[in-house]
Formats: C-alpha cells, structure tokens, sequence
C-alpha cells in the first residue's frame, strides 16, 4: 500500500513570492502523481500530473512539479504567487489500482 | 475531462435521519468513487460503485452505513444512514480519466451538517 506525506499543514507566503509545497510518498512500485487544488467551498481540480517521462511537470496557473525517483518526492512550486492562489492542496498518488491515497493537505495562505 | 454534478450541494439534517446524495456525470463511466472529508481534512475513499454490481467499500466503511446505488453508467447515490453529528462531512464523488491516465475528475462535493 501507499502512503501520501505532505510535510506542511501550513503556508503562509506573500504576493509575487515563490512557494513550494512538499510531498513524499512511499511505494515500491511505479506510480502516477498528481496534485490537486481545492479552492474554498468547492471540488478539486487537478494541477498537474507526472505519469513518466520528464521529471518536470508543468500544470496550470503557472504550476510545476519536479518528480524526484531517488528521494520518492513530487515537489510543487510557483515562481511567483497571486492572491487567488489562496486554496488547499492535496498530493495524491495512483498504482497499479485505480485508487488514489491523498495526502493531509496543505493550506496556502496569499498575504498581500 | 468530465463534468460531474452533485445533488444537494449542501443540507442540514438531524440525527437519526438518512440522506441521499446523488451524482452525475456527463459520459458513461466504469467507475465512480465516493469520498468523505471530514472538517479540515483530507479525502478518504468510502467506496468504488460499479454499474451491474455491488459497490466496493473501503476499510471502515459499511454497506448498511453507506448504502450505493449504480443503475446506469452515468449515474450514482450515496445515502447516509442514521446519521449523527460525527456524519457532517463533505461527501465528493468521481470519475477517472478515460485517458487511462490516472486521474480523476470531482463533483463539487455536498456539505452535510447533522445536528
């Protein structure tokens, strides 16, 4: 079984700075990464994903993600944030079912 | 993509009471999935509901508690049964990709506060 870390609850950070948010899984075998963002008092969408291929993974609203094999993490970052990326997000891993594991979220926070 | 609705998006309800949440999509699907998330939260599986068969739960969750209904590849209800304030969640379902790429698309959830 797999299992989903995400190592902030919280992130303050203010406008136009960069943000990273870590997720560390573990599993033994291959796995398909995604995060997700859930702004208040709706569904998740989905930012990006990582199935294989380049490590780098760019989703939208300027959101990358670099898979890291050797470290079992899929870290997210944006250059440079915006109010409305005010939301919480979830890091969630697939396997070989079709079950995805969600981390605890972290909870980004946009300052003027 | 998919576009999922979900049918209440919110209610308030007492203990002791059931609700029926529905959830539709707008293609046939193999698969639907329905989370719960409790207050601050992240997003636990309650069950996988196949059409033509009986939904699968997840450890900790049970069919009396949560009973499925899967009629048609398009459509889904998860019901709440005798429900007590520890029920007031967010109850989200979903669909995966039909890419085969993995993910899953989500409704927009329904908000239940049980008093």
């Amino acid at each position: 079984a797999q299992s989903v870390t995400q190592l902030d609850s919280q992130v303050p950070v203010f406008e136009e700075a960069p943000v990273e948010l870590r997720c560390n899984y573990s599993s033994s075998v291959s796995v398909y990464l995604f995060w997700y963002v859930q702004y208040p008092n709706q569904g998740l969408q989905l930012l990006l994903k990582y199935l294989s291929g380049s490590t780098l993974v760019k989703g939208i609203n300027g959101f990358e993600a670099e898979f890291n094999k050797s470290q079992t993490s899929f870290h997210l970052r944006k250059p440079s944030v915006h109010i409305s990326d005010t939301a919480e997000y979830f890091c969630a891993v697939r396997t070989n079912d079709y079950k995805l594991s969600f981390g605890a979220g972290t909870t980004v926070t946009v300052r003027a | 993509s998919a576009v999922i609705s979900q049918k209440p998006s919110r209610d308030i309800c007492q203990r002791g009471t059931s609700l029926t949440i529905q959830c539709q999509v707008d293609s046939q699907v193999t698969m639907m999935f329905w989370y719960r998330q409790q207050p601050g939260q992240s997003l636990t599986l309650i069950a996988t509901a196949n059409q033509g068969s009986e939904a699968t739960y997840e450890s900790g969750f049970v069919i009396d508690k949560f009973p499925i209904s899967r009629p048609n590849l398009t459509f889904s209800t998860l019901t709440v049964s005798n429900m007590s304030p520890e029920d007031s969640s967010i109850y989200l379902c979903s669909v995966e990709s039909r890419t085969g790429t993995g993910e899953q698309f989500f409704g927009p959830g329904t908000r239940l506060t049980v008093l």
